[in-house]
């Protein structure tokens, strides 16, 4: 039972566009939600975060919207680069102190 | 480079076996997790350690174990490998134990043939 949902195995997107990456949970007690990015032979690397108490946060191209309501999640990049690609994985956790739960991810294409 | 070594990076063996994959933390992290990412499987947690001390555990097999030494870094063993074993390892590091702060390592593919 999946308890972190990415749907899209994978995306296409061109240059400059905005890259639109969604997940969903299902346990209403996770409060804490983390967006990694993991290239080819290298470890994930975090990303961005949003507790549940907000609903967007914003770091440079990057923006997490949060539904709590919805038990829905998205990643926004804008402008997407090229060296967006890259698989991106959702995760998801009852606490800053409680382990991760993390989604299958899904594979950005930035197209020149 | 996110300063977390994992060694071996590939890792070839039989089933039935038994075999050690090792990890060092970024320097002062006290913090040491292990995950399991099976072909189109997302990470999986398998266990946590602080400081030598056993945090938290997932869905760790009973033919799985882990320590974490003195000197802070941090093995995982597998025994009884059987097919479904083959993964990708990863090892992270983080120096309070808060999950926003995990750096990872670059992992160990382990293939049980």
């Amino acid at each position: 039972d999946q308890q972190v949902k990415q749907n899209s195995p994978s995306l296409s997107v061109q240059e400059g566009r905005i890259s639109i990456l969604n997940c969903d949970y299902t346990n209403s007690m996770f409060d804490y939600f983390l967006w990694y990015k993991k290239y080819p032979a290298e470890g994930p690397t975090f990303l961005i975060s949003i507790s549940s108490i907000k609903d967007k946060n914003e770091d440079g191209r990057f923006t997490v919207f949060l539904n709590k309501s919805a038990k829905h999640l998205s990643l926004h990049i804008v402008p997407s680069q090229p060296g967006d690609s890259a698989v991106y994985f959702c995760a998801a956790s009852e606490g800053r102190n409680t382990p991760l739960v993390f989604g299958k991810g899904t594979r950005l294409s930035v197209i020149a | 480079d996110s300063g977390v070594t994992q060694t071996p990076k590939h890792l070839i063996t039989a089933t039935g076996q038994r075999v050690t994959l090792r990890c060092s933390p970024r320097s002062g992290d006290l913090s040491v997790y292990w995950y399991q990412q099976s072909l189109d499987q997302g990470l999986q947690f398998l266990i946590q350690y602080y400081n030598g001390e056993e945090r938290a555990k997932g869905n760790i097999l009973e033919r799985f174990s882990a320590q974490q030494f003195p000197d802070l870094h941090s093995e995982l063993n597998l025994s009884s490998l059987e097919l479904g074993d083959s993964a990708l390892y990863f090892c992270a590091s983080s120096q309070s134990g808060r999950i926003d702060e995990q750096f990872f390592g670059p992992g160990t593919r382990l293939t049980v043939l």
